[in-house]
């Protein structure tokens, strides 16, 4: 059955930690992205990569890192850089950038 | 500054009647629009979508319509299900040459039996 898996659903982070968030996709797709939700907002891109080994930078790419290393997998890393992490994250993933995006179930990080 | 507008939080509805979701964007270079709907605790999913070079999209109970005049698109359900309850994105894409889109903030829909 083909999607995306995110994981963990729940994620907590003590003040300073890096904490990273697993996005895998088995739908042979060349985009992957990484929106964060607040209560409230709409989507906000943070990064997007549309081929292995290059990604560029969404609208709210301080404090976050990624990598492409392979087609199947874009993990997001939350580093102690981000001031304020709380949030829902959601990954998702497009045939190509103009198709419709299939998106994971996301990851609620919390800091403790 | 916001490029996709959905003004309404949310809309209540009751089952059977026609549901409208309503999204503005200011940027006349969009040229391709998305509707996705979301369920608590779950990722969203592609509903339904528009090009610019149309001005309605029906898919079953769901048609999409665009006004590119006004920058406006709306969301008709028709009828209502209890099910359709959850929150509606509106995204636009293609400004600039670029296709990854931008969403509004959302509407909550809530269908009553």
């Amino acid at each position: 059955d083909g999607g995306i898996t995110q994981s963990p659903k729940y994620l907590f982070r003590k003040e300073g930690q890096n904490v990273t968030l697993s996005c895998e996709q088995n739908l042979n797709h060349d985009a992957m992205y990484w929106y964060r939700q607040d209560p409230g907002q709409g989507l906000r891109l943070i990064y997007y990569s549309q081929i292995v080994n290059d990604f560029q930078k969404g609208d709210i790419a301080e404090g976050y890192s990624v990598s492409r290393e392979k087609k199947e997998s874009f993990p997001l890393t939350v580093t102690s850089a981000q001031k304020n992490p709380t949030a829902f994250y959601l990954c998702a993933s497009s045939a190509s950038p103009g198709q419709p995006q299939h998106f994971g179930d996301g990851t609620r990080l919390s800091i403790l | 500054d916001q490029q996709v507008k959905q003004n309404s939080p949310s809309l209540s509805v009751q089952e059977g009647r026609i549901s409208i979701l309503n999204c503005d964007y200011t940027n006349s270079m969009f040229d391709y629009f998305l509707w996705y709907k979301k369920y608590p605790a779950e990722g969203p999913t592609f509903l339904i979508s528009i090009s610019s070079i149309k001005d309605k999209n029906e898919d079953g109970r769901f048609t999409v319509f665009l006004n590119k005049s006004a920058k406006h698109l709306s969301l008709h359900i028709v009828p209502s299900q209890p099910g359709d309850s959850a929150v509606y994105f509106c995204a636009a894409s293609g400004a600039g040459g670029s296709y990854i889109p931008t969403f509004g903030r959302g509407t909550s829909l809530i269908v009553h039996p």
